[in-house]
Formats: structure tokens, sequence, C-alpha cells
């Protein structure tokens, strides 16, 4: 079964601080992976999103991403944390050529000045 | 250009009342996704829209839960009786067709059943 796995509750970093947010997924195929950031009381945005090709890819915010088939990972990465990042992170999986995503149960960033 | 547009923001009613939340998807999407949220968890798919017809409804209660996009723009979501279990965050997502990502959400409606 397909399924998504951030096994990180809660992080917390300092201001400036470099950030890496886990993620692993289940799936028998190639996947399509995405994340999401989610500030309170709003919806999700899509940070960025991998499909094919180079395994590193940039997103928004100075995010990035780097996906190792080898791991079943695709851990979310930020050099320098900024205050405004304090969110909850989603990871999650979509079946190729199919829109059913299935995701995580988050992470939750808190950033300290 | 306009994002998804949710109402209401909140609602808190009592279990076994029935409540009804409205979705406007980004003008132009074809596809339209209804996600439960609890607390905690990831967001879950409930029912997914291709203009005026549903593509999945897998994870729906049908039972309780209906949802209807009757003119292939605007969708409304009910849930007649509610249970305590329903409290959530109700998020509707759009695409602007199937297989192309990403999907736009809204900000959601808080439910709350006592």
């Amino acid at each position: 079964a397909q399924s998504v796995t951030q096994p990180d509750i809660h992080i917390t970093v300092s201001e400036g601080a470099s950030l890496e947010l886990r993620c692993n997924y289940s799936y028998g195929a190639t996947p399509y992976l995405f994340w999401y950031v989610q500030s309170p009381g709003q919806g999700l945005q899509l940070l960025l999103k991998y499909f094919s090709g180079d395994t590193l890819v940039q997103g928004i915010k100075g995010f990035e991403a780097e996906f190792k088939r080898s791991q079943s990972s695709f851990n979310l990465r930020k050099p320098s944390v900024h205050w405004s990042d304090a969110a909850e992170y989603f990871c999650a999986v979509g079946p190729y050529n199919t829109d059913k995503l299935i995701f995580g149960t988050g992470t939750r960033l808190q950033v300290f000045p | 250009e306009a994002g998804v547009a949710q109402s209401p923001r909140y609602k808190i009613i009592e279990k076994r009342q029935s409540v009804a939340f409205w979705c406007n998807p980004i003008s132009g999407h074809a596809t339209l996704y209804w996600y439960q949220q609890i607390l905690g968890q990831g967001p879950k798919l409930l029912i997914q829209f291709q203009n005026n017809g549903v593509v999945d409804d897998s994870q729906l209660p049908k039972d309780r839960f209906s949802a209807e996009r009757l003119k292939g723009v605007d969708s409304t979501l009910k849930i007649q009786p509610a249970k305590l279990e329903d409290s959530a965050v109700y998020l509707c997502a759009s695409s602007l067709d199937r297989g192309l990502q990403p999907q736009h959400f809204g900000d959601g409606t808080r439910l709350s059943i006592l």
C-alpha cells in the first residue's frame, strides 16, 4: 500500500540555522513527490515537486529537496531558516498519472529568534 | 488570479445536525477536490470532481456525506447527520485538469462538533 512517513512530529531550530525535514515513502513504481507548507489557519501551499529528471529540485522560499530512490526518501532542506518559515510541512506522494495525493502526518516547525 | 474560495471559515454544530460547506475553485480549473484534515493528520481525499462528474469518491462516507458540483464550477459538501469524529478542517482544492499538478488549496472550513 502507498504511504508517506514523516518521522519528526515537531522540530525546533534557531533562526539562521539549517533545516532538514525527513520524508520516506512506500510506493511500488515511480512516484510523484511533493512538499506543501501550511501556515496556521490557511490552506496548503506547494513548495516544490519532483516528477522525474534531476533528483535535486528547487522550490519557492529558498527550499530544496532531494529524491533518493535507494532510500525511498524525499527530504526537504533549507540552508538558513527565517522566522516566517514557522509552519507545518507536509510531504505527499502521488501515483504516476493520477491525481490522488497521499499525505504524511506533517512536521511542525518552530523557529526561535 | 483569485485563489480557491471557501465558506464559512468556521462552523460549530451539535452532533446529529447537518452542515454544508461551499467552495469556488480558481476560474477555469476543471478538477476540484475535497479533503478532510483531522487535527494532527495530513489531509485525506474525500472526493474528486472532473467538471461536474465524480472521478473518485472511494473515501467519502456516503451514509452521511454528500457532495455536488452541478454546473462544473463551484461545489458543496454536506454532512448529515454529523458525528463527533467529523470535527476537522475541510479543505477544497482545484487544479487545471486531471494529472496536472499542483493542486491549489483554499483556506478551509474548520468544523467543530459539540
